[in-house]
């Protein structure tokens, strides 16, 4: 079946540096994907939306020059978070949507970053 | 500003129970509503799915069912296993391009 992936599962940086993390659709065209996060016991929480070709839509409270987000294929979405802190460090999941498969989604596996 | 509320936050309970988790939403206009399970450190497994047409859906040993208008839903396990233990996520989608509104979770815990 459809498979969203996402690299790194796990990433260890200090803080003031930056960190990739990519999401890509194994099988499937994606031409929108969501960025979502999520604190420890608490709910993951929608940080923007991603269309192929076109800029992000963020949701009020994430800083777009923090969080740059590239969708460049329909394959590949790019979250990159800049001069990271501690307080950045989630767990941070993307999904896809099939639009040709009744706007089925497929969430990643999601990359746990901690920030030094 | 849709807001997904769920009740209880945890739940502990024995192997064999069945259990109802409750899932509120405060906006009725939605498109459809998932339930997911997430096991701890782990992405999201979709369970079922509903869309705002429906008013339940099965697989297996769980029912969802929806009540749209009073903005509800419930997800029932049945036969409870220590195998089901994990935080369950109710979500609703505004329309059909999947932007969704997660609940805060109920973790369940079945003990042995």
């Amino acid at each position: 079946g459809a498979v969203v992936s996402q690299h790194p599962s796990r990433v260890i940086c200090k803080s003031g540096t930056s960190v990739k993390i990519e999401c890509r659709s194994l099988d499937f065209q994606a031409t929108t994907m969501f960025w979502y996060r999520q604190f420890p016991k608490q709910s993951l929480m929608l940080m923007a939306t991603s269309n192929e070709g076109s800029k992000a839509t963020y949701e009020q409270g994430v800083e777009k020059d923090k969080f740059l987000i590239n969708h460049a294929s329909l394959t590949l979405s790019t979250l990159t978070v800049t001069s990271a802190h501690p307080e950045d460090s989630s767990f941070y999941i993307c999904s896809a949507r099939d639009g040709l498969l009744g706007n089925t989604i497929y969430f990643g596996e999601g990359s746990w970053l901690t920030v030094v | 500003k849709q807001e997904v509320t769920q009740i209880p936050a945890a739940l502990s309970v024995p192997e064999g129970e069945n259990l109802v988790l409750n899932c509120s939403f405060t906006d009725s206009a939605i498109y459809n509503l998932q339930w997911f399970r997430q096991d701890p450190g782990k992405g999201l497994t979709s369970l079922l799915l509903i869309q705002s047409s429906q008013r339940e859906q099965t697989s297996g040993r769980l029912n969802a069912s929806l009540d749209k208008s009073s903005g509800r839903s419930t997800l029932y396990i049945a036969a409870s296993q220590p195998g089901d233990s994990a935080t369950y996520l109710c979500a609703v989608s505004p329309n059909a391009g999947n932007m969704l509104t997660f609940g805060g979770g109920t973790r369940l815990m079945v003990k042995p």
